[in-house]
């Protein structure tokens, strides 16, 4: 069974400054995708980001960035230029690759808080 | 495109007392996701269906919780004879298909007293 871990319960930064959320997760597939969703308070997740395993390059979008070391088992999220709405609950998630199995593998998620 | 509805929004129940959620996916959407979170935990998937096929349950649903999706559109989640373990925010999702991604609505919160 594939387990996600996030070590981080808690992150805060300042406005404008860039931040570094922490994933590991573990596997025996070489096959999978790996997210970032974002849950602000009281309201629905969004996608923040997503990774696919066979990819070499790390994804972006916009000042969202991951950093993707398959060996190491490793996915960390990089927030740049952090604004006051980025503030919410961050969850690192798995989803495997093979037919039928699609559910998502959440780890426990880092609440990240904005200072201004 | 409205995106995923779920209803109620919270329910309070009694402890033995059965409980039905209802959440109607994305239009085009043949996949139903339904996950369940704790306070203080990443949701946890409970069962998903394409179209109104149950493809596959978890552990965690016990023979207390029963799920469908009668034609393929709205899904609904039962659960029979409410225990105080039962509360948590029931979230559902939906996607175009395996490789899309899961759009999730705002989640049932269900408290049992």
């Amino acid at each position: 069974a594939q387990t996600v871990t996030q070590s981080q319960p808690e992150m805060s930064v300042q406005e404008a400054e860039t931040v570094t959320l922490s994933c590991t997760y573990d596997t025996s597939e070489s096959d999978y995708y790996l997210f970032w969703y974002k849950q602000p308070p009281s309201r629905q997740m969004i996608l923040v980001i997503r990774q696919e395993a066979y990819k070499q390059q790390n994804a972006t979008e916009n000042r969202f960035s991951v950093n993707f070391q398959k060996a190491a088992k490793s996915f960390s999220l990089k927030i740049s230029d952090s604004q006051l709405g980025d503030a919410a609950m961050y969850f690192c998630a798995y989803r495997s690759e093979n037919f039928g199995n699609e559910k998502l593998t959440f780890g426990t998620g880092t609440r990240l808080t904005i200072i201004p | 495109d409205t995106g995923v509805s779920q209803n109620p929004r919270h329910k309070i129940t009694k402890r033995g007392q059965n409980v039905t959620f209802r959440c109607d996916p994305i239009s085009e959407h043949n996949r139903l996701y339904w996950y369940r979170q704790t306070l203080g935990q990443g949701p946890e998937f409970l069962t998903y269906f394409q179209n109104e096929a149950q493809l596959e349950k978890s552990r965690l649903l016990s023979d207390r919780f029963s799920a469908e999706r009668p034609k393929g559109s709205f899904s609904t989640l039962e659960i029979q004879r409410t225990e105080q373990g039962d509360s948590a925010m029931y979230l559902c999702a939906s996607s175009l298909s395996p490789e899309y991604e899961q759009y999730f609505g705002p989640g049932t919160r269900l408290t049992v007293t």
